[in-house]
């Protein structure tokens, strides 16, 4: 069973504001990771927070983490068109991804 | 980050024949290797975890006789697939990890398989 589950499934925004995706997960972990993937392309790291951080940031990336919720979130700020991809959370020590979040950034 | 490498990005075959793929990390030395696949708009799909030196571990519900994992050294293992079918035609995903287990994953390009 997977891991990690990304919500919202879909998101669509206008270029500029701002994009908030959630994961939840069910097991414990030792840190969470979020990664971007382009349409037919392979994944790309963003973040990586341990399990002992409640919020890290990276550029125009934010991600906070619950441990006792089991739930991390990814802010986007400023969102560009090139921000358009799907994104996914991930947990360590055995990665196992959730559906993913696609975000589409509108012109 | 990391550089990790696959080969090759696609590969076009017949049923019955074997495809093999490459994972290199380029610039670290990865005691973990996982292998992926992925199908259209879905998930990732762990299929198996290698550790350099050792026999892969299969994820329940993947054949190890039709998908051979090789992880011979520190930055390349290999993924297998015997007697393609139609059916295994997807999207293969390699990641490494050093020596760190709470460290990054970092993931290669993806290998597209098509089984004609």
């Amino acid at each position: 069973s997977q891991q990690g589950e990304e919500d919202p499934q879909a998101l669509s925004i206008q270029e500029g504001e701002n994009a908030t995706m959630n994961c939840s997960y069910k097991t414990s972990i030792n840190n969470l990771q979020w990664y971007r993937q382009n349409s037919g392309r392979g994944l790309v790291h963003l973040i990586l927070i341990r399990s002992n951080e409640r919020e890290k940031h990276s550029g125009r990336l934010r991600v906070t983490l619950d441990t006792s919720k089991k739930s991390s979130s990814l802010l986007i700020t400023a969102s560009r068109a090139a921000d358009t991809a799907s994104y996914f959370c991930a947990t360590n020590p055995k990665i196992i991804f959730g559906k993913g979040t696609r975000l589409h950034i509108l012109p | 980050g990391a550089v990790v490498s696959q080969h090759p990005s696609r590969v076009i075959c017949k049923s019955g024949t074997s495809v093999k793929i490459e994972c290199r990390s380029l610039d670290f030395q990865a005691t973990t290797m996982f292998w992926y696949r992925q199908f259209p708009k879905k998930s990732l799909m762990l299929m198996a975890t290698s550790n350099e030196g050792s026999k892969a571990t299969y994820e329940q519900g993947v054949e190890k006789d039709k998908f051979l994992i090789n992880h011979a050294s520190l930055t390349l293992s290999t993924l297998t697939v015997t007697s393609a079918h139609p059916e295994d035609s997807s999207f293969y995903i390699c990641s490494a990890r050093g020596g760190e287990a709470r460290g990054e994953q970092y993931f290669g390009p993806g290998t597209r398989l098509t089984v004609t």
